[in-house]
């Protein structure tokens, strides 16, 4: 069955260091989404990309966050500039068509020291 | 934004014993799903079901979309069910697609 893979597993970083955390979504998919979980808290939606841009961002999702489909396979997130409270578990996630299943991928945890 | 609520927020099970978690949304959505996250933080799908009732296994889940509800049964429960369980919604974004909100999660714990 096709899956969503997401690397690295497990990413620390330094406070201010810039980050890429990589996904590729299940090849046929259109919807390509962000999202993330703060350890013990529920997950939160970041960005959905569509068409090759963005269609909508969270509050979250500010001028430090990028996301970018650079080939037909790859979908990254980049933070510019990491603060300790960027500390968490990323998935991307895709879908087909509007409505479908969201596929998850395994998350990247962020560690930032 | 939508509200989802989900509860019993904690549950305490025997291995063996059968289990109903509640999700209530607040508006119309055009998706739900049902999550297990695993020990190592991975979300597992469960089920996809913005109406209707599905069943794989001993897990079944009923979505009744007019009242806003979904339920996800487990039924002889066994260790390896333990984990949080979170149930998400799906909303249509203007510029296409949909966006997932996550309800605050179900941690179950299933004892021998």
């Amino acid at each position: 069955e096709p899956e969503v893979t997401q690397t690295p597993s497990h990413q620390v970083t330094q406070m201010g260091q810039e980050v890429i955390l990589r996904c590729v979504p299940i090849s046929n998919h259109l919807y390509f989404y962000w999202y993330r979980q703060i350890l013990g808290q529920k997950v939160e939606f970041l960005v959905s990309f569509y068409n090759n841009e963005i269609s909508e961002k969270s509050e979250i999702f500010d001028d430090q966050f990028s996301v970018e489909r650079p080939d037909g396979s790859n979908f990254t997130l980049k933070i510019r500039s990491t603060k300790l409270e960027d500390s968490a578990m990323y998935f991307c996630a895709s879908i087909g068509r509007q409505g479908d299943t969201q596929y998850f991928g395994p998350g990247t945890r962020l560690t930032v020291l | 934004g939508i509200q989802v609520e989900q509860s019993p927020p904690d549950l305490i099970l025997q291995e063996g014993a059968n289990s109903t978690l509640r999700c209530n949304f607040s508006d119309s959505v055009n998706n739900l799903q049902w999550f297990h996250q695993n020990p190592w933080g991975q979300l597992i799908n469960l089920f996809y079901i913005p109406s209707g009732t599905k069943q794989n296994g001993r897990l079944s889940a009923t979505t009744v979309a007019t009242e806003r509800y979904s339920l996800l049964y487990i039924s002889s429960s066994q260790t390896t069910d333990s984990g949080v369980y979170f149930c998400a919604v799906g909303s249509l974004l203007t510029g296409g697609g949909n966006k997932l909100t996550f309800g605050t999660g179900t941690q179950l714990k299933v004892e021998l």
